[in-house]
């Protein structure tokens, strides 16, 4: 069965620092992936997806993603965190258009200044 | 703004009661999701619609139910409520019916059980 595995439930970085979420997954096929981020208070909103183009994914608001197939991850990064990028952040998974996505636990960033 | 509509915004209830959630998905989308977030079981899948029929179900109880009318507005039914209900109910919207479709999500109703 698929799984998503979010490492950290909080990841604190200064503002301007690097920021990295990771997120692992189990899934027996090439699987599509998101990134969702939640603004508190919000909805959820895609911030980048992969569909098995190209492997390097830039996203919304300065936000890149990698899918490493043989280590079955697609970590969040971004080069320098503003503190508008303070929110909730969630990786999900699916094994095909059949299937439905699987969703992370949620990883809430905050940024210190 | 997403596009996705949701009414009503707040809403506090009793134990025991039944209330209707709305949601009104963005022009031109036919599927609906519905999700479930609270603090101690994140956010949860409980069921898609896809033009008017129902496509996948999730963690729904069945104490819930949902439907999706002629004009794509979808309500979710959550009835007998008990405390543990109380959580953020989403409603997303998307294109077509497959998992590669990016949801657009509502800005939810907060349910508040007493």
């Amino acid at each position: 069965a698929q799984s998503v595995t979010q490492l950290g439930s909080h990841v604190s970085v200064s503002e301007g620092a690097l920021v990295l979420l990771r997120c692992n997954y189990s899934s027996s096929v090439p699987p599509y992936l998101f990134w969702y981020v939640q603004y508190p208070n919000q909805g959820l909103q895609l911030l980048l997806k992969y569909t098995s183009a190209a492997t390097l994914v830039k996203g919304i608001n300065g936000f890149e993603a990698e899918f490493k197939k043989s280590e079955t991850s697609f970590h969040l990064t971004k080069p320098s965190a503003h503190m508008r990028d303070a929110a909730e952040y969630f990786c999900a998974v699916s094994e095909g258009s059949n299937y439905q996505l699987i969703w992370g636990a949620g990883t809430k960033l905050i940024i210190k200044p | 703004d997403s596009g996705v509509t949701q009414t009503p915004k707040h809403l506090i209830t009793a134990t025991g009661q039944r209330v209707t959630l709305r949601c009104s998905p963005r022009s031109g989308d036919l599927s609906v999701y519905w999700y479930q977030q609270s603090l101690d079981q994140g956010l949860q899948f409980l069921i898609q619609y896809y033009n008017g029929e129902e496509r996948a179900k999730g963690n729904i109880l069945e104490r819930f139910s949902a439907q999706q009318f002629p004009d794509l507005h979808s309500e979710l039914n959550l009835s007998s409520l008990e405390l543990g209900d109380s959580a953020l109910y989403f409603c997303a919207s998307s294109v077509g019916w497959g998992s590669y479709n990016e949801q657009f999500f509502g800005p939810g109703t907060r349910l508040t059980v007493l």
